[in-house]
């Protein structure tokens, strides 16, 4: 799986948009990039994924670039709440429920959002 | 609906004892998998479960540690004479269907005497 670069920690003020920047450079054209966050003492929780196209659900956006080598997860409003390890992961997805297994977890980047 | 649980919530052993890890995935989900997460790392692969069947247990650091799923549901997860350094916290995800999403549970949290 290709490998993700992310910047250790970043600040947000609460009602801002938090944009946090991830770097696969080697990502190759079947994988998939997708982003989970760890809230302290909790299992990670799945927050969206993207192949080339911009994704946008219930808890954030997801912007890849055209060359697919970086990414950026948006949390248009964050909250104290959002204070959590993001992790931006590469792998490939199959269709039609084939499951390709493991996600390759890195350091992540540590959202603190303030009052 | 239920979410994937992990039973024990933490787990304090000594040294060379045998634990066994227990994981109640989503129902109907047809893939498990076990990861491992040390004090501030990011999760790191075991092994994975398609059914009853390991498909992939490349993670697997050693041979004391072993992982089972006979029925395709529950799964279990043996560590046999531990030792400190298996102090961790493991998580168990399911996922099935179309959204192959990987949904974890709260984890057990190891520590070895």
């Amino acid at each position: 799986d290709a490998k993700t670069t992310q910047p250790t920690s970043m600040d947000c003020a609460e009602g801002r948009a938090a944009n946090l920047p991830c770097n696969h450079s080697t990502i190759s054209g079947n994988e998939y990039v997708y982003w989970y966050r760890q809230i302290h003492s909790q299992g990670p929780q799945y927050i969206i994924h993207g192949l080339k196209n911009n994704e946008t659900n219930e808890m954030a956006s997801l912007i890849i670039t055209e060359d697919r080598k970086s990414s950026t997860l948006i949390l248009p409003h964050a909250t104290l709440r959002d204070t959590a390890v993001y992790y931006c992961i590469v792998s490939p997805r199959g269709a039609g429920g084939t499951s390709y297994g493991k996600l390759t977890f890195g350091q992540g980047t540590i959202l603190t959002v303030h009052p | 609906g239920a979410g994937v649980s992990q039973t024990p919530s933490n787990k304090v052993t000594e040294k060379g004892k045998y634990v066994e890890l227990r994981c109640d995935p989503i129902s109907g989900h047809t893939a498990l998998y076990w990861y491992r997460q040390s004090l501030g790392q990011g999760p790191e692969f075991l092994i994975y479960f398609q059914g009853t069947g390991a498909a992939d247990d490349s993670g697997l650091p050693n041979d004391r540690f072993f992982a089972v799923r006979p029925e395709g549901s529950v799964s279990t997860l043996k560590i046999q004479r531990t030792e400190r350094g298996d102090s961790a916290v493991y998580l168990c995800a399911s996922s099935g269907g179309t959204a192959e999403t990987q949904y974890f549970g709260p984890g057990t949290r190891l520590l070895v005497l």
